[in-house]
């Protein structure tokens, strides 16, 4: 099936510093990935949608200077927490859209100190 | 804007019974797609299953089973022979088509717990 690799599975970085999460499409071309977050124990929060070759549409109230969202190819889809801060920490997760459906990937849990 | 509720935060079930989460959602659209999704510690999601809303027809995964009641925007899950894997948090989605197809909504999740 439809395999997205997520990484890295989990980063601590410096408050200040900026972290990159990459979501790679393994087996199928993704046109359009969908990036959310997840607090502990709480539900998932689509933060943006990114599409290859186009501008990413961030949801209402996400900084989208803060989470910077690049989709160059067909494979590859990124997020960058730019100057990061303690409140930044949470579960980062994407969705690679595919010909028969939606795939995740594994996560990221980013914690900011 | 859709919403999705599920009324349960937690429940347990003994290894082998049967038990039925809850999800309602609300929204104006006539085409979408529900789905129930699985995360285990692990924090994967994992795809439950999925239901097109314009089938009258439950969908049934093996174990796996839910109730569509499209008018009156309900959408169980129900898990038969609960194993001790099933042990999970489990989110109701909405998906709709279309316009910004794929956009997913999800409920609070529900903590699924199957006791030895």
């Amino acid at each position: 099936g439809a395999v997205v690799s997520q990484h890295p599975s989990w980063v601590i970085c410096k408050s200040g510093t900026s972290v990159k999460i990459e979501c790679r499409s393994l087996d199928f071309q993704a046109t359009t990935m969908f990036w959310y977050r997840q607090f502990p124990k709480q539900s998932l929060m689509l933060m943006a949608t990114s599409n290859e070759g186009s501008k990413a549409t961030y949801e209402q109230g996400v900084e989208k200077d803060k989470f910077l969202i690049n989709h160059a190819s067909l494979t590859l889809s990124t997020l960058t927490v730019t100057s990061a801060h303690p409140e930044d920490s949470s579960f980062y997760i994407c969705q690679g859209q595919t010909n028969y459906g939606y795939t995740f990937g594994s996560g990221t849990r980013l914690t900011v100190v | 804007a859709q919403t999705v509720t599920q009324s349960q935060p937690e429940m347990s079930v003994q290894e082998a019974e049967t038990v039925t989460l809850s999800c309602t959602y609300d929204t104006s659209e006539n085409n979408y797609y529900l789905f129930w999704y699985k995360q285990p510690p692990s924090r994967q999601m994992i795809l439950v299953i999925r239901q097109e809303a314009y089938k009258q027809q439950n969908a049934t995964e093996n174990r796996f089973s839910v109730n569509f009641q499209k008018a009156a925007k309900s959408f169980s899950l129900k898990i038969s022979d609960s194993q001790l894997g099933d042990t999970a948090m489990y989110f109701c989605a909405f998906m709709k088509l279309g316009t910004n197809a794929g956009k997913s909504t999800f409920g609070d999740g529900t903590t699924l717990t199957v006791k030895p």
